[in-house]
Order: structure tokens, then C-alpha cells, then sequence
């Protein structure tokens, strides 16, 4: 079974610490790998990687891949209370599915 | 940017009522739309694969006589449940790319809160 595993599952911190989000992935089949935010609504799109080692940033939000090891980072820098939200990442099949891990709910408290 | 609407946002209604849901692609052409079903606290799950002017390929466990899914115009894909049932309350997320957004974010609409009473 093609699987995405996020952790960890729901994570608490202050505002201004940094955290980081986890995600691995199966290998099959794999095209590349994307993160979103969901707050209360649909997903919105942060990031999507395809290489291997190439950091991508916006703002305070950062990721890499690692092609060789299956998994992938986010990274917030100085957390806000409106980075609370459910973090997602996906990967994108062969026959260009989404495959969606379970998230990880992250808390900032103020 | 690419804009997904979805219609409506919310709806509430008894056992036995088929409901139908709107995915529409705001200024790109959809060849492709996605149906996806997110149950409290759990991820997005992939019902269905919507082909513009073709039937839809359903995942493996997705009753297709029971959730339908018309993708008659590359604007517009729609989801009917067909009897709904209280199990079938959840939140469903359509999602949208164009000709040649293969390996492209696909774009998401703010979902329909289904629930059935």
C-alpha cells in the first residue's frame, strides 16, 4: 500500500519557537512531494519539491527533500499564532494521485 | 492565481435526500478534478478521479452508484450521494488541474460540510 506517514500527529509550542514537520513517503512511483496549510477549509498550497537537497522558502515557512532517505521537512521559524493549523503533505503518484498523510495539528499558543 | 469554487459550503439535510455538489474551475480550464472526503481530524482521502467527458475512475471501496460524479464541461465536475445516510456525513474537497498540470499543485475548492440527520 502507497503510504505518506506525517509526525509527529499534533504538536503544541509558544509563539516564536520553530518547529519542525515530518514526512515520509513510499518510493513507488513517486513525482514529487507537496505541502499545504488547512485551517478551517480547503487546503492552500505552500510548497511542492521535486529535487532532492534543494531548500525551498517563503517567508518563515522553509522544506527539503531527501530522495535517497524518502522524507521530507518543514520548518517554521518564530512561530505566530496564525501558523496554527493542520499541516499536510502529499505525494504525487505515478498516475499523478494525491496521496495525503494524516497531518500534524500544530498549536501556537500565544 | 488559479481559483476552485465549490457549492455550497454547508449543507444539512435528512436520511434518504440525494445532494449534489459543485466543483467549478474560475479561470482555467479543468481537464481533470479530483473528489476527495475528509472525516474529523483525518486526512483528505481520494474518492474519485474525474475525467472531462469521460466516467470517473472511483478508488477502491467508493460505491460509484453511490457517490456520481458528472464532469460534463472543463468548468464543472458535480458529486451527487444518492441517498444519504447519516455515515455519510463528512466534509468533501473538491480539487481541479488544468491540460498540462500533471505534476502541478492541484488547486482545491473550500470543501462542502455534509451532514445528514
Amino acid at each position: 500500500e502507497d503510504k505518506v506517514v506525517q509526525s509527529p500527529l499534533s504538536l503544541v509550542v509558544h509563539e516564536g519557537d520553530t518547529v519542525t514537520l515530518n514526512c515520509s513517503y513510499e518510493v513507488t512511483n513517486f513525482r514529487s512531494l507537496l505541502w499545504y496549510k488547512q485551517e478551517k477549509k480547503a487546503p492552500t498550497f505552500l510548497f511542492m519539491l521535486t529535487s532532492s537537497g534543494i531548500e525551498k522558502k517563503s517567508g518563515r515557512l522553509s522544506s527539503i527533500l531527501d530522495k535517497k532517505e524518502l522524507f521530507s521537512i518543514l520548518n517554521i521559524t518564530a512561530t505566530q499564532t496564525g501558523d496554527s493549523a493542520v499541516y499536510l503533505c502529499a505525494k504525487i503518484s505515478g498516475t499523478y494521485k494525491y496521496i495525503f498523510g494524516t497531518g500534524t495539528r500544530l498549536k501556537v499558543l500565544a | 492565481g488559479a481559483v476552485v469554487s465549490q457549492h455550497p459550503s454547508r449543507v444539512i439535510c435528512k436520511s434518504g435526500t440525494s445532494v449534489k455538489i459543485e466543483c467549478r474551475s474560475l479561470d482555467f480550464q479543468a481537464t481533470t478534478m479530483f473528489w476527495y472526503r475528509q472525516f474529523p481530524k483525518k486526512s483528505l482521502m481520494l474518492m474519485a478521479t474525474s475525467n472531462e467527458g469521460s466516467k470517473a475512475t472511483y478508488e477502491q471501496g467508493v460505491e460509484k452508484d453511490k457517490f456520481l460524479i458528472n464532469h460534463a464541461s472543463l468548468t464543472l465536475s458535480t458529486l451527487t450521494v444518492t441517498s444519504a445516510h447519516p455515515e455519510d456525513s463528512s466534509f468533501y474537497i473538491c480539487s481541479a488541474r488544468g491540460r498540462d498540470g500533471g505534476n502541478q499543485p492541484q488547486h482545491f475548492g473550500d470543501g462542502t460540510r455534509l451532514s445528514i440527520l
